[in-house]
């Protein structure tokens, strides 16, 4: 399994807190994604990185902001948490020779985030 | 990016063969066809992709049909780990910055003993 971990693991927080989740990998991989799932819905992409400093925006992405200091460090953060932010938060990394090869992504195991 | 379409559910049993498909009619021919699964409560796993090739590696197989208008994801002899959520993804791998992967509902697949 690709060393990627998650945390916090599970969090509770409240409405209008600001929380931040860490996603770390010990690959060395340039590209690094944050996606949350939802009931009846797919995956989504909120934010991805390319490289240390380099990020981009995903499909839902409002809300969120990402930050990439290390190669091996992506956080997101949910600068005021909402109720519709509750979801499970999925990190990804891949590290592609090719294009194609950015869509053979390795995933973290979940942070599941509950805003009351 | 084409959509898939694949069956929400399927049956399998354990040491026979997992045939999972996915109908991708306006595939283009750039695109490439990815798969994933998803069990339960973990990440999503990578297991194959091809563009019109056949493909096989240790987890699965991969059969595009020659108009590539559908595809089918075999597991040769299906265990009980092998239950999950797989995902049919289609993408171009040249759309520019746009690195959005499409995830529909996927095909629950239960292997029983």
């Amino acid at each position: 399994d690709a060393g990627i971990t998650q945390s916090p693991r599970h969090k509770v927080t409240e409405t209008g807190t600001p929380v931040t989740l860490r996603c770390h990998q010990t690959e060395n991989h340039r590209y690094m994604y944050w996606y949350r799932q939802d009931p009846g819905h797919g995956l989504r992409l909120i934010h991805y990185s390319y490289g240390v400093k380099d990020t981009d925006k995903g499909e839902v992405s409002d809300g969120y902001s990402v930050s990439r200091s290390k190669t091996e460090d992506f956080l997101l953060t949910l600068e005021s948490a909402t109720s519709s932010q509750t979801s499970v938060y999925f990190c990804a990394i891949s590290d592609p020779s090719k294009v194609v090869d950015l869509y053979e992504q390795y995933f973290g195991p979940g942070t599941r985030l509950t805003v009351t | 990016d084409a959509k898939t379409t694949q069956p929400p559910s399927m049956d399998c049993a354990e040491g026979r063969a997992a045939n999972l498909p996915c109908n991708h009619s306006t595939i283009s021919g750039n695109e490439y066809v990815y798969w994933y699964r998803q069990i339960h409560s973990q990440g999503p796993q990578y297991i194959i992709h091809g563009l019109k090739n056949n493909e096989t590696n240790e987890m699965a197989s991969l059969i595009i049909t020659e108009d590539r208008k559908s595809s089918t994801l075999i597991l040769p002899h299906a265990t009980l780990r092998d239950t999950a959520v797989y995902y049919c993804i289609v993408r171009a791998v040249n759309a520019g910055n746009n690195r959005k992967l499409i995830w529909g509902l996927g095909t629950s697949l239960a292997v029983n003993p």
